[in-house]
């Protein structure tokens, strides 16, 4: 596609059960990174994925967050026993590499926003 | 580790009217990148503009022009001819120049334009 897709646009689930949620890279994007939006606030960086390996994935907040990439596509970041603090919009962003060149511009997705009951 | 402040929660400006959006920073890098990036009510991030930390010139997009202080580590975003459309929140970011990929971001700033 010509973007950074995310599903589901929306997710609503009960406190303890777990959630998928899904990132597509523009295609050729090496570099993969997944925020959390909290209401109100900026982005909290989670992890990045170079290819399908994670160098970095010092923002997740807890071993309930786990994330996975297949090769240079799809990303699958996954909460286990969710909990209301999970409420947020989770955003997934791509680049064509992570490079120190400006040109290597992270293109965010439309976000899923995740809501925790 | 980096911060990054946004000390204004709210902006309102006047359709036509030119507004400016603050921002700090707090880094001991001598080379990063800084951002502003729009978010509508769709959710969509889109970059503003941008600023490598080794040019001294200001950068400028059509009407989104910045100030960059690298000594104060201010970089300030002006909105010119201020249109309907750029109603949004704005976000500033950071980044290193090398060797962490992942953007810091402030709390943002609410920009209203009054018709």
């Amino acid at each position: 596609g010509a973007g950074v897709s995310q599903s589901p646009s929306n997710k609503v689930t009960e406190k303890g059960k777990d959630v998928e949620l899904r990132c597509d890279p523009i295609s050729g994007h090496t570099a993969l990174y997944w925020y959390r939006q909290r209401l109100g606030q900026g982005l909290e960086f989670l992890i990045y994925f170079q290819g399908n390996s994670a160098p970095d994935k010092s923002g997740l907040p807890s071993d309930r967050f786990s994330a996975e990439r297949t090769g240079e596509s799809v990303s699958t970041l996954t909460i286990q026993r969710t909990q209301q603090e999970d409420s947020a919009v989770y955003l997934c962003a791509s680049s064509r590499a992570p490079g120190t060149g400006v040109g290597n511009e992270q293109f965010f997705g439309p976000g899923t926003r995740l809501t925790v009951l | 580790a980096q911060t990054v402040t946004q000390s204004q929660p709210e902006m309102s400006v006047q359709e036509a009217e030119t507004v400016t959006l603050s921002c700090t920073y707090d880094t001991s890098e001598s080379d990063y990148y800084l951002f502003w990036y729009k978010q509508p009510p769709s959710r969509q991030m889109i970059l503003v503009i941008r600023q490598e930390a080794y040019k001294q010139q200001n950068a400028t997009e059509n009407r989104f022009s910045v100030n960059f202080q690298k000594a104060a580590k201010s970089f300030s975003l002006k909105i010119s001819d201020s249109q309907l459309g750029d109603a949004a929140m704005y976000f500033c970011a950071y980044r290193k120049a090398r060797g962490d990929y992942k953007l810091s971001f402030g709390a943002g700033t609410t920009v209203t334009v009054r018709a």
